[in-house]
């Protein structure tokens, strides 16, 4: 069974203090690595999406990285309007035609002025 | 354009009551997910539209779950006789056939069942 662990829970940082969120998973077999951020009372708005490890992507100031076993989500100098719940989520090789996506339970990040 | 719309915004049921929950995706979006989100927990897949069939139905929680999606537009998710463990937001994403990885989400439904 497809498992995603995101570490940690909450997270409270004082703004342009630099931070790392995990997301641990295990899969048979990666087809995509996904990041999203969730604001309160919203939907999840689409981030990042990784393939192999190695890769990384950036946005502003957030880069993601991915290996065999995990994913990373740096905050660089983070603002306080990067507070939100973010979701990582992963999908199989073998989730066939739907493709569909299995997703952590999300890391709350709270940025202090 | 206009992204993912889903209504009700908020809903709250009696025990027993049958429920729809309506999503309008973005336009030209031939797949179409729906999704729960329980209370501090990830988000479950419930089941996957192409087009207007339901290729994947695997999310399903039991036989009161049930959706349907027409001209490969809107989708309903109704959930009859709702029990209390139905209260969720259920989230609705729609995405290009070619893309199916980059989902875009409506706000959801937030449902309580009393």
């Amino acid at each position: 069974e497809d498992q995603v662990t995101q570490s940690p829970e909450a997270l409270r940082l004082q703004e342009g203090e630099s931070s790392s969120l995990n997301c641990s998973y295990t899969v048979s077999g990666l087809r995509g690595l996904f990041w999203y951020r969730q604001d309160p009372g919203k939907g999840p708005e689409f981030l990042f999406t990784l393939y192999s490890a190695g890769e990384e992507k950036e946005k502003e100031r957030l880069k993601a990285t991915l290996t065999k076993k995990e994913s990373f989500l740096h905050i660089t100098a983070p603002k306080p309007e990067d507070s939100a719940t973010y979701l990582c989520a992963v999908q199989a090789l073998s989730s066939g035609s739907a493709r569909q996506l299995t997703f952590g339970s999300g890391t709350q990040l709270t940025v202090l002025p | 354009g206009a992204g993912v719309s889903q209504s009700p915004s908020n809903k709250v049921t009696e025990k027993g009551k049958d429920v729809e929950l309506r999503c309008d995706p973005i336009s030209g979006h031939t797949a179409l997910y729906w999704y729960r989100q329980r209370l501090g927990q990830g988000l479950e897949f419930l089941i996957y539209f192409q087009g207007n069939s339901a290729p994947d139905k695997s999310g399903l929680p039991s036989d009161r779950f049930s959706a349907e999606r027409t001209g490969e537009s809107v989708s309903t998710l109704t959930i009859q006789r709702t029990q209390q463990e139905d209260s969720a937001v259920y989230l609705c994403a729609s995405s290009l056939i070619q893309t199916v990885e980059t989902q875009y989400f409506g706000p959801g439904t937030r449902l309580l069942v009393l």
